[in-house]
């Protein structure tokens, strides 16, 4: 079945750098585009970036634009996140998503908790 | 960027009650939504796609209907499990967005 498994989260201080990863298993990776989104503590979900199945296209978050990476490699099944200049509004737990042929989020990760803090 | 507005915030209901909970885009989005339930502590989990497609092992008293700007959840019978937070998806365009969210009580 479909596993998906973020690592990589911590407390990271504002303005250091951070790659979340996500390690995908129990499907045809490199068929299918991936997905990062997050969810503040106590808040709702928030759409972060997106990944081509073959990386050739990407899309972001305006609040995250110029500041995160996404990035995936077939061969390893791995999705990344990098997360450059962060801010106390990017802490989060991050979870990656897989996207089915309609180009939707179908299978999530259980995600990963990022703190940005001093 | 397309907005989703949701309806209501929260919604307090009964088991057995029927529940409706509704999305509006700011813009022409065709069929292009789909619906999350999310518990806490947990991942979110997709009910529906291209706004009335269950999902494969959805219990079909989820449903929903749409198209254009105004879409609706529905769920006929609430059990005890369905008492989460649920959320919209707009995939029409770029940016991705999610509308605020319901949560979902036991009255």
């Amino acid at each position: 079945q479909v596993q998906l498994v973020e690592s990589g989260g911590g407390v990271v201080q504002p303005g250091k750098s951070l790659r979340l990863s996500c390690a995908a298993s129990g499907f045809t990776f490199r068929s299918f585009g991936m997905h990062w989104v997050r969810q503040a503590p106590g808040k709702g979900l928030q759409w972060v970036a997106v990944i081509s199945y073959d990386g050739s296209s990407k899309y972001y978050a305006d609040s995250v634009k110029g500041r995160f990476t996404i990035s995936r490699d077939n061969s390893q099944n791995t999705l990344w996140l990098q997360v450059n200049s962060p801010r106390a509004e990017d802490t989060a737990v991050y979870y990656c998503a897989k996207e089915d042929t309609v180009l939707v989020p179908d299978y999530w990760g259980q995600g990963t908790l990022v703190t940005v803090s001093s | 960027d397309i907005q989703m507005t949701q309806s209501p915030s929260s919604l307090s209901a009964s088991v057995g009650d029927r529940v409706t909970i509704t999305c509006r885009a700011s813009q022409g989005i065709r069929n292009d939504l789909a619906w999350y339930q999310q518990k806490p502590g947990k991942a979110p989990e997709r009910l529906i796609y291209a706004a009335s497609s269950l999902q494969g092992g959805v219990p079909s008293r989820f449903s929903g209907s749409g198209s254009g700007t105004e879409f609706t959840l529905t769920i006929s019978s609430l059990q005890p499990e369905d008492f989460a937070t649920y959320y919209c998806l707009q995939h029409n365009s770029y940016p991705r967005t999610f509308g605020q969210g319901t949560k979902l009580e036991i009255k």
